[in-house]
């Protein structure tokens, strides 16, 4: 079945513990990308990836990094989480090359809470 | 850049009902591609529909459709016959044709009622 997987669904951390979310997806797409979902804002997007080893910033980058060393995986590393990261999370993914018109293919989420 | 607006944070219709949510856009692009995507409560993200923007004739899937006016920079999502199972947040989408990125409105929690 052609999916994302997102790793862990819910995740209660404290501030400033280093923590990973996991995402990873199995239709050879190039392009991915992260979300953030808070109420009243919709989606924000924190960082995206138009191939291995090649990321840039979306529109909310501050605290976050990621990593795109294999095709199929594209992590995002909280390297010192803070309360004003506690939201839901989406990786999603797309064929790339500028063919989204197929949209894209979602996660199915991370809720952080950082206490 | 470009930007999505949803007016209408939240909304209810009655079972069997139609309802209408509402989504503009700002571009000086011509070319581009309109999505609407549905989050149930579980959280999972699903498209319902898109639209290219070169296509005059408004998408349809089943009991949803479009009404797509691109000089007024429109993009409403219609609701017919409403079942239980539609109650979600639903988020309008845009993206540019040749690119990659999409970029979300704010949302509008739908509920259907009884």
């Amino acid at each position: 079945e052609a999916q994302v997987t997102q790793n862990p669904r819910y995740l209660i951390t404290v501030t400033g513990k280093k923590l990973t979310v996991t995402c990873s997806q199995n239709m050879n797409h190039e392009y991915m990308s992260w979300y953030r979902q808070d109420p009243g804002l919709g989606l924000r997007q924190i960082y995206y990836s138009m191939n291995v080893e090649v990321t840039d910033k979306g529109d909310v980058p501050e605290g976050y990094k990621v990593s795109r060393k294999e095709k199929r995986n594209f992590p995002l590393i909280l390297e010192s989480p803070s309360p004003n990261q506690t939201s839901l999370y989406f990786c999603a993914s797309s064929l790339g090359q500028g063919r989204v018109g197929a949209g894209y293919t979602f996660g199915s989420g991370t809720r952080l809470t950082v206490v | 850049a470009q930007t999505v607006t949803q007016s209408q944070p939240e909304m209810s219709v009655q079972e069997a009902e139609t309802v209408t949510l509402s989504c503009t856009y700002d571009t000086s692009e011509s070319n581009y591609y309109l999505f609407w995507y549905k989050q149930p409560p579980s959280r999972q993200m699903i498209l319902v529909i898109r639209q290219e923007a070169y296509k005059q004739q408004n998408a349809t899937e089943n009991r949803f459709s479009v009404n797509f006016q691109k000089a007024a920079k429109s993009f409403s999502l219609k609701i017919s016959d409403s079942q239980l199972g539609d109650t979600a947040m639903y988020f309008c989408a845009f993206s540019l044709t040749g690119a990659n990125n999409l970029f979300f409105g704010t949302g509008t929690r739908l509920t259907v009622i009884p």
